[in-house]
This record gives C-alpha cells, sequence and structure tokens, in this order.
C-alpha cells in the first residue's frame, strides 16, 4: 500500500524557518518525480515544488522561489522541503505528492500545517 | 502562468443526479488536465488525468472530457459519498495551476 507521511509543520513567527518531511513507502521512491503542494486555509490548491527522481531537476513556483529549497534522500526513501524567511502568507497545509508519469498527482500525503505567525 | 477557471464554484445536488463540471484554461493544454476529489480535512485524491483516463479504483460514474481548453467531469448518478470539492489542474506546463476548486453539496 502506497503511503506518504509528511512531518514538520508547526507555528512559525514570520522569518523564521521550517523544515518538512515526507516519508515514502509502498512504491519505488528512487523511480518517481515528487512534488509539494499547499492549500492556504480555506482556498485552492497551489503547486510550489518538483523534483525528478535522480534528484538531478526540480522546479519552484515564483512565490517560494529563493526561499524555499526541495530535496530528497532516495535511500532513506524521504522528501523534504526546507522554508525560509517565512511569512504570514505562507500558512497552509503541506502536501507531499507522487507524480503519475502520464499526468496529475497519483498519491497525496494527509499533510502537514505550517502557521506563519508572530 | 496558465490560469484555470472552473464553473459552477459551487451546486447543490441530489443523490441520483447527472452533475457536470467544467474547467477552462487560458490558453491550450492538448489533454493535459486532470481532476480530483477532496473531503473536508483529507488530501485530494485523483480521479482523472490526460482528460479522460480513469486513475485506478475510481468508480466508471466518474468520467471526464475535452481538450485543448474546456473540460468536464461527469458524474454520472450522484452517490452520497461524492460530496466533496472538485478541483481541475493543469499539467501542460509549470507551473501546474489548479482552477479554485467546486464544491458539491447535498439539496
Amino acid at each position: 500500500e502506497v503511503e506518504l507521511v509528511e512531518s514538520g509543520g508547526g507555528l512559525v513567527q514570520p522569518g523564521g524557518s521550517l523544515r518538512l518531511s515526507c516519508a515514502a513507502s509502498g512504491f519505488t521512491f528512487s523511480n518517481s518525480d515528487m512534488n509539494w503542494v499547499r492549500q492556504a486555509p480555506g482556498k485552492g490548491l497551489q503547486w510550489i515544488s518538483y523534483i525528478s527522481s535522480s534528484n538531478s531537476i526540480n522546479y519552484y513556483a515564483d512565490s517560494v522561489k529563493g526561499r524555499f529549497t526541495i530535496s530528497r534522500d532516495n535511500a532513506k526513501n524521504s522528501l523534504y522541503l526546507q522554508m525560509n524567511s517565512l511569512r504570514d502568507e505562507d500558512t497552509a497545509v503541506y502536501y507531499c505528492a507522487k507524480d503519475l508519469e502520464v499526468g496529475g498527482f497519483e498519491y497525496w500525503g494527509q499533510g502537514t500545517l505550517v502557521t506563519v505567525s508572530s | 502562468d496558465i490560469q484555470m477557471t472552473q464553473s459552477p464554484s459551487s451546486l447543490s445536488a441530489s443523490v441520483g443526479d447527472r452533475v457536470i463540471i467544467t474547467c477552462r484554461a487560458s490558453q491550450s493544454i492538448s489533454s493535459y488536465l486532470n481532476w480530483y476529489q477532496q473531503k473536508p480535512g483529507k488530501a485530494p485524491k485523483l480521479l482523472i488525468y490526460a482528460a479522460s483516463s480513469l486513475h485506478s479504483g475510481v468508480p466508471s460514474r466518474f468520467s471526464g472530457s475535452g481538450s485543448g481548453t474546456d473540460f468536464t467531469l461527469t458524474i454520472s448518478g450522484l452517490q452520497p459519498e461524492d460530496f466533496a470539492t472538485y478541483h481541475c489542474q493543469q499539467s501542460y506546463s509549470a507551473p501546474q495551476t489548479f482552477g479554485q476548486g467546486t464544491k458539491v453539496e447535498i439539496k
């Protein structure tokens, strides 16, 4: 059974940092492209970052470029999101999601809530 | 960025109804369109990918159609477990963008 479990969310002050983790199981993680997607309270979904299976390619949404860094450890079946210089508008539930090669996000974690507030 | 616009934003329907949700892209995205279902407090689930392909395990009452800029999600025979919010997403070009969502409520 495919499972993605996020952790690391919490309350942080503006300007602070957090590192999110996503533990994967039930599929060959090292062969899978991965993403982070977020959802602000009561709002729609926003893709924020992508990383290729080999760790060689990554993309970011303009809203987080230069502040967030996506990475992965295929030996640990884990995906990460380092978030620096956090802003109020970064408050959201953050999901990790596995790419479906032909399009779309095939599997999602349960999400972890990040709250940026003073 | 490609803008995705869903309509309606919400709708009320009864069990057994046929429900149609539309999604329009601001430019042609070929068939790179995906649909998700999301229930309150839960992660989205992939229903349809590549405009019309049913994801594994998704009931056949869900179907998708369209290409270019205009797409539809149809639920044929709404079931109690289908009351949820539905999101479209384009995977044609980065950044992948989502529609604002359509909430399907019980009439």
